[in-house]
């Protein structure tokens, strides 16, 4: 049981180019998260998902993209990699709220740390 | 959901009790308070959550205060491995996604 897996766990990009960070879970949950952590910073999240097939904005949407074409991935997207994008991005997973999973806390990656220059 | 409040740093002795508080005056009656801590460079760790009543695990004790305002994450005998980032964030359960807002956090520095 791997838990949550991110990938790559580091990149470097050129200004303008584009990439896709993939989280993979396999504990079956039904909402996956993206967030980026600026250094000394807390968390802010990018996007989520409820489920498969479903997206939703964040608190910092903006030049990213996201997808949930399988209930155990979630890929997020540079189109144009930014400097302003350098930091550390980390996707979480957590069961719906239904039962015994109401309360459920969410289940973190280790990160990938992405530097656009 | 509601914003939190924590000290930016502190510190404790090795084998000592580190108590770190949170301020959640804003907190609505169906916000539970949770727990995580960061240990460098690795994802967020879930601690410990709870609604009004003190709660314990095999990690920590959550002691959360009559009116709800504030809470206490209390690590009874703090190691050199506590020395992390805590976040303490108040979350919704009634909603369809566990958005959570996590703040700057605590950075606790157990000393030997």
């Amino acid at each position: 049981n791997a838990g949550v897996t991110q990938t790559p766990k580091f990149r470097v990009l050129k200004t303008g180019q584009s990439m896709t960070l993939l989280c993979a879970q396999d504990m079956n949950h039904e909402y996956m998260y993206w967030y980026r952590q600026d250094p000394g910073m807390g968390l802010r999240l990018i996007h989520y998902s409820v489920g498969e097939g479903t997206t939703a904005k964040g608190e910092v949407p903006d030049g990213y993209n996201v997808s949930r074409l399988k209930k155990q991935n979630f890929l997020l997207g540079l189109e144009s990699a930014a400097p302003s994008q350098t930091s550390v991005y980390f996707c979480a997973s957590s069961p719906a709220r239904t039962g015994s999973s109401y309360n459920s806390p969410l289940h973190f990656g280790n990160g990938t740390r992405l530097t656009v220059t | 959901d509601a914003k939190t409040t924590q000290p930016t740093s502190m510190d404790c002795a090795e084998g000592r009790a580190a108590n770190l508080p949170c301020n959640h005056s804003t907190i609505s009656g169906n916000e539970y308070v949770y727990w995580y801590r960061q240990i460098h460079s690795q994802g967020p760790q879930y601690i410990i959550h709870g609604l009004k009543n003190n709660e314990t695990n095999e990690m920590a004790s959550l002691i959360i205060t009559e009116d709800r305002k504030s809470s206490t994450l209390i690590l009874p005998h703090a190691t050199l491995r506590d020395t992390a980032v805590y976040y303490c964030i108040v979350r919704v359960l009634n909603t369809n996604a566990g958005k959570s807002t996590f703040g700057d956090g605590t950075t606790l520095t157990v000393k030997p």
